[in-house]
């Protein structure tokens, strides 16, 4: 059964720093997604990174995937308040048919960005 | 822009009743899924549906069962609802091997 751990869990950090969120998970998969969801709000998909040594940048985050060690990282550069939201990271089980994306999420990352 | 629409963003029931999830998504897409998030727990695959008609298990069936019936629209059905249902549910849906877009959530409350 695939297993997705993120970490950390809970992020408070100030405005300008940076620092990273780590998905580790336990089989192998060739494409991970990574989610934002701000309270009360839906889920919004932020990357999706379909091999090894991808790596995607928007803005502040940046997304990369090493397959060969089951990680995924969500990197934030100098961080602003906006950031403030819960991120998830979702592995591709690819066991389905019909490649129909059968998707397991980690418990996600509550982010609070102060002034 | 993919749609995904949730019939109800709160929903309060009681124990023992039947309770329709419906969601609706306007862009063609085979697959539909139905989730639960419960803090963290993340999200969690009740049900999913490849096309019309056709249903899988995900890791948490029990208690709950789906329906399509038409491409745009998939139900969830709690045919006796419990309090351990209380909970917030997502519908998602997509192309095969393509991002899912997820509606706004349903909170359920179950009484």
């Amino acid at each position: 059964e695939l297993k997705v751990e993120q970490n950390p869990l809970f992020l408070s950090m100030q405005e300008g720093k940076n620092y990273t969120i780590y998905c580790n998970y336990s089989t192998t998969s060739d494409r991970l997604y990574w989610y934002r969801q701000d309270p009360g709000k839906s889920l919004e998909s932020l990357f999706v990174l379909l091999s090894n040594g991808a790596v995607k940048q928007e803005g502040r985050l940046m997304a990369s995937l090493d397959t060969k060690a089951r990680l995924s990282t969500l990197h934030i550069t100098a961080a602003v308040h906006d950031l403030s939201a819960t991120y998830f990271c979702a592995v591709d089980t690819g066991f389905l048919q019909y490649n129909n994306n059968d998707m397991r999420f980690g418990a996600g990352t509550r982010l609070t960005v102060k002034p | 822009d993919v749609k995904v629409t949730q019939s109800s963003r709160y929903l309060v029931k009681r124990t023992g009743e039947k309770v329709f999830l419906e969601c609706v998504q306007d862009m063609d897409h085979e697959n539909m899924f139905w989730y639960r998030q419960d803090p963290g727990l993340g999200l969690r695959l009740i049900y999913f549906s490849y096309d019309v008609k056709m249903k899988e298990k995900g890791d948490i069936p029990e208690g709950y069962s789906v329906s399509r019936e038409k491409k745009e629209r998939f139900s969830l059905i709690l045919e006796s609802a419990s309090t351990n249902q209380t909970s917030m549910y997502l519908c998602a849906s997509s192309f095969n091997g393509r991002t899912q877009h997820f509606g706004d959530g349903t909170r359920l409350s179950i009484l």
